[in-house]
């Protein structure tokens, strides 16, 4: 069956530097797969998208990296702010978009 | 917009009692899905609906039922409540493929949640 899973379940970063999250899926067949924050007390909110016919997609201080070779995407945020502290998910779909089946969840501390 | 609207926020229940879980989104999604959060895990579907009229099961779907008899609302039930199903559950919508396109993506709209207790 289909897994999405995450590498490590904390991250400690310092404020200012870069956070890098790991994600590894099982699925050959995904093609879509989505980060998600997702804050104390509130429902995940989406960060940025990729396809699978995409290796690299950037946004306003967030880079999402695909590696369909070994099954890895990573969520890069630069200039880690204490804003950014939260739980990072990776999902991704299946069924053509039906279902967003999510991972574990990396939590991100980030330390002044 | 109101986005995905959840109720109730919190919810007490002895074993064996039923409730509904209410959702509401006002943004036409034809997608509306349930997921549970337990501690330690991440997000598991319950049941997903591809529009009204029409749902299916997730990964979890045992001791809950659904229905979407419209493209707005889509409630859960709890059958008879065990206290494996204390949670915190999370409604959310997004476009389907054929409303995809422009800046319309797949990103999951999530409500709020609902605290689930079941003593």
């Amino acid at each position: 069956g289909e897994s999405v899973g995450l590498h490590l379940p904390t991250l400690s970063v310092q404020e200012g530097d870069n956070s890098i999250i790991n994600c590894a899926y099982s699925n050959s067949a995904s093609d879509y797969f989505i980060w998600y924050k997702q804050e104390s007390g509130k429902g995940p909110q989406f960060i940025i998208d990729i396809r699978s016919n995409m290796d690299k997609r950037q946004g306003q201080r967030v880079t999402v990296l695909l590696n369909k070779t070994v099954k890895h995407l990573s969520l890069q945020i630069a200039a880690t702010q204490p804003g950014d502290s939260a739980v990072y998910f990776c999902a991704d779909e299946e069924g053509g978009g039906f279902k967003t089946i999510f991972g574990a969840g990396t939590r991100l501390f980030v330390k002044a | 917009n109101a986005g995905v609207t959840q109720t109730p926020k919190f919810q007490v229940l002895k074993t064996g009692q039923s409730m509904t879980l209410q959702c509401a989104q006002d943004m036409n999604h034809e997608y509306m899905s349930w997921y549970r959060q337990d501690p330690g895990m991440g997000l598991r579907l319950i049941h997903y609906s591809v529009g009204a009229g029409i749902t299916d099961q997730g990964e979890v779907p045992n001791g809950y039922n659904v229905s979407r008899s419209t493209t707005e609302d889509f409630p859960l039930r709890l059958l008879s409540a065990a206290p494996s199903q204390t949670s915190v559950y999370f409604c959310a919508s997004s476009y389907s493929s054929g409303q995809r396109g422009g800046h319309n993506t797949g990103e999951l709209f999530f409500g709020e949640g609902s605290r689930l207790t079941v003593l």
